[in-house]
């Protein structure tokens, strides 16, 4: 079956601008996690949601980022004004819920900040 | 959520196995070990997880120290698509945040022909 989509694939902003990043899960997973992995590093924990409850966004960097999801469907990151710092990769997995342990990732955003 | 420490590069030739250590002495009671790789411009792939017990799968074997202070993952035959950076990862079992996964830097495992 399908794995988890990310689109675009690449993107190249201006300092300034905003820019969303769109995640598709695999079909009936119902929790969705957002990452961000900058260039030479691990992973780093953005936004979770299972569900129909209320996101966990303790990760989230600043004001500037923020998510949304459609039920048990597609998720768009955004981030306003970004900044230089904000380059990165940005990685969306997905599975069947917090008892499971394998998360499914997909192949990512790679977001340059010009 | 437990610190893990592991070397940041390895070799090994290709055919042999490939063991990847991991310390974790600050892991609690209810924490999992995770081990997830990451091939080049690819997303991580989940590998395999255990609690106490060795583990083994397709992919690989996991070996967990008595005290779980520490493990190894072992690839039995290392093949040139298994270069990649392997992630030892401790988590808790089903918490409500969701088992977000806490990534390291890994090791660079580096297979030669």
């Amino acid at each position: 079956g399908a794995g988890v989509s990310q689109s675009p694939s690449n993107k190249v902003t201006e300092k300034g601008k905003d820019v969303e990043l769109r995640c598709d899960p695999i079909s009936g997973h119902t929790a969705l996690y957002w990452y961000r992995q900058r260039l030479g590093q691990g992973l780093e924990f953005l936004i979770y949601f299972q569900g129909n409850s209320a996101p966990d966004k303790s990760g989230l960097p600043s004001d500037r980022f923020s998510a949304e999801r459609t039920g048990e469907s597609v998720s768009t990151l955004t981030i306003q004004r970004t900044q230089q710092e904000d380059s990165a990769v940005y990685l969306c997995a997905s599975n069947r819920g917090a008892s499971y342990n394998e998360q499914f990732f997909g192949p990512g955003t790679r977001l340059t900040v010009l | 959520d437990a610190k893990t420490t592991q070397p940041p590069s390895m070799d090994c030739a290709e055919g042999r196995a490939a063991n990847l250590p991991c310390n974790h002495s600050t892991i609690s009671g209810n924490e999992y070990v995770y081990w997830y790789r990451q091939i080049h411009s690819q997303g991580p792939q989940y590998i395999i997880h255990g609690l106490k017990n060795n583990e083994t799968n397709e992919m690989a074997s996991l070996i967990i120290t008595e005290d779980r202070k520490s493990s190894t993952l072992i690839l039995p035959h290392a093949t040139l698509r298994d270069t990649a950076v392997y992630y030892c990862i401790v988590n808790p079992w089903g918490e409500t945040s969701g088992s977000r996964l806490t990534f390291g830097e890994g090791t660079q495992l580096t297979v030669n022909p």
